[in-house]
């Protein structure tokens, strides 16, 4: 079974301040996730990376940056954040391609902004 | 469009009884993947079964089996001899060729003792 490991598990934090979650995994997995999930709502495709050096956007716009520095970490930074900003983010990785990869997920973020 | 569609968002099931959770997609590509997460109160999806588009057969696994009806685009989630942990968000996801996974909006399941 894969690991992967976000940080921290819930986070309460002021408008305008910095944050990077944190996500981490061991399976030395070359494509990461993160994704965004609102109660009732599909998870939404924030950013995505094939390896080391390589970030996209997803589907959803996101003012949240991302950076892919080693194959194993996949930190999710907000410069300022935002009561809009408030929601469970999810981070997931697989090694797989083609319609046939499984995704393994994080236990998530649940970021508060006041 | 690649949709899924998710219709009952809650559903409640006796112990030890089977259920069966819906889901619909909509794809015009004819190689893709369905599958089926869990999502406990504890926040991880946990990965619970996998049917492709060309598989004749429906996948099973453990006590969970994807009724995969291809003409009606239909994949739903069999769960038999319900136990209390399986109480959780159940999501249906799908991925086609490409990088995208497209999601439903879930299932909340509450089996009763």
């Amino acid at each position: 079974e894969a690991d992967i490991y976000q940080t921290p598990r819930y986070l309460v934090i002021g408008t305008g301040k910095k944050i990077t979650l944190e996500c981490s995994q061991t399976m030395g997995h070359d494509k990461m996730y993160w994704y965004q999930q609102d109660p009732g709502m599909e998870l939404h495709l924030i950013h995505y990376s094939y390896g080391v050096n390589s970030t996209e956007k997803g589907d959803l716009s996101s003012e949240s940056t991302v950076s892919r520095i080693r194959t194993e970490h996949f930190p999710l930074t907000l410069e300022s954040a935002r009561p809009s900003h408030t929601s469970q983010y999810l981070c997931a990785s697989s090694d797989q391609t083609g319609p046939g990869e499984k995704l393994f997920f994080g236990s998530g973020t649940q970021l508060s902004v006041l | 469009a690649q949709k899924i569609t998710q219709t009952q968002p809650g559903m409640f099931v006796q112990e030890k009884e089977a259920v069966t959770l819906d889901c619909t997609y909509d794809t015009s590509d004819p190689s893709y993947g369905l599958f089926w997460y869990k999502q406990p109160s504890s926040g991880e999806m946990i990965f619970l079964i996998y049917q492709g588009s060309y598989d004749q057969q429906n996948a099973t696994e453990g006590r969970y089996s994807l009724n995969f009806q291809k003409a009606r685009k239909s994949a739903n989630l069999v769960i038999s001899a319900s136990q209390l942990g399986d109480s959780a968000m159940y999501f249906c996801a799908m991925k086609v060729t490409g990088n995208q996974f497209y999601f439903g909006t879930g299932t909340s399941l509450t089996v009763i003792p």
